[in-house]
């Protein structure tokens, strides 16, 4: 069965730098999603993105957070300048129109 | 959007049948109900979804009543791997619009030998 898949597993970055998340929806997917989880909180939406450009984004996703699809395969969630707060489970998503949505098992973000 | 509400734990031995019922007495006529499942440091899997009656697939069955108000997912025999939290979702599904999921605080499920 397709999966969506998420690298690295577990990454650490120092406060201020930037990161990237990296995520391979699943191929004839049209919409994509990032979500965070928080230790032992919610699953919170962070940004739908479909058509190459964003559809929702929520309250957390601010300027510091930036998505891309730079090619047909590959789905990026960008977070310019780290803070304590981002550290988190980050996941992605996707689906095919009229179809429930798909996760991968997520990134493990760790700001020193 | 539809507020859910459902039990924040439940306990059982396995091999029985576990019934966890989700409350969502704001849905709209065009919502679906979906069920996921979460482990511990994994994405949440999508387990089953209905809008009316009853749909069963090869893991579980979903039972929603007529006035659609709330809805419950049954899964037969657990077993110790079935230990994780399980969320109820309500929302629009046939529109091609975002369709972002809004997760609750879920039931987390412990199976005991």
């Amino acid at each position: 069965e397709p999966e969506v898949t998420q690298t690295p597993s577990h990454q650490v970055t120092q406060m201020g730098q930037e990161v990237i998340l990296r995520c391979v929806p699943i191929s004839n997917h049209l919409y994509f999603y990032w979500y965070r989880q928080i230790l032992g909180q919610k699953v919170e939406f962070l940004v739908s993105f479909y058509n190459n450009e964003i559809s929702e984004k929520s309250e957390i996703f601010d300027d510091q957070f930036s998505v891309e699809r730079p090619d047909g395969s590959n789905f990026t969630l960008k977070i310019r300048s780290t803070k304590l707060e981002d550290s988190a489970m980050y996941f992605c998503a996707s689906r095919h129109t009229n179809q429930p949505q798909h996760f991968g098992d997520g990134t493990r973000l760790s700001i020193l | 959007l539809a507020k859910t509400t459902q039990p924040i734990s439940m306990d059982s031995y396995e091999g029985q049948e576990v019934n966890i019922t989700c409350s969502h007495n704001n849905i709209a006529t065009n919502d679906y109900i979906t069920w996921y499942q979460q482990f511990p440091s994994q994405g949440p899997r999508f387990i089953i979804q209905g809008y009316k009656t009853k749909v069963t697939n090869e893991v579980a069955s979903l039972f929603i009543p007529a006035d659609r108000k709330s809805s419950t997912l049954s899964l037969p025999r657990v077993s110790l791997s079935d230990t994780a939290v399980y969320y109820c979702l309500v929302g629009g599904w046939g529109q091609t619009g975002a369709n972002n999921l809004f997760f609750g605080t879920g039931t987390r499920l412990t199976v005991i030998p």
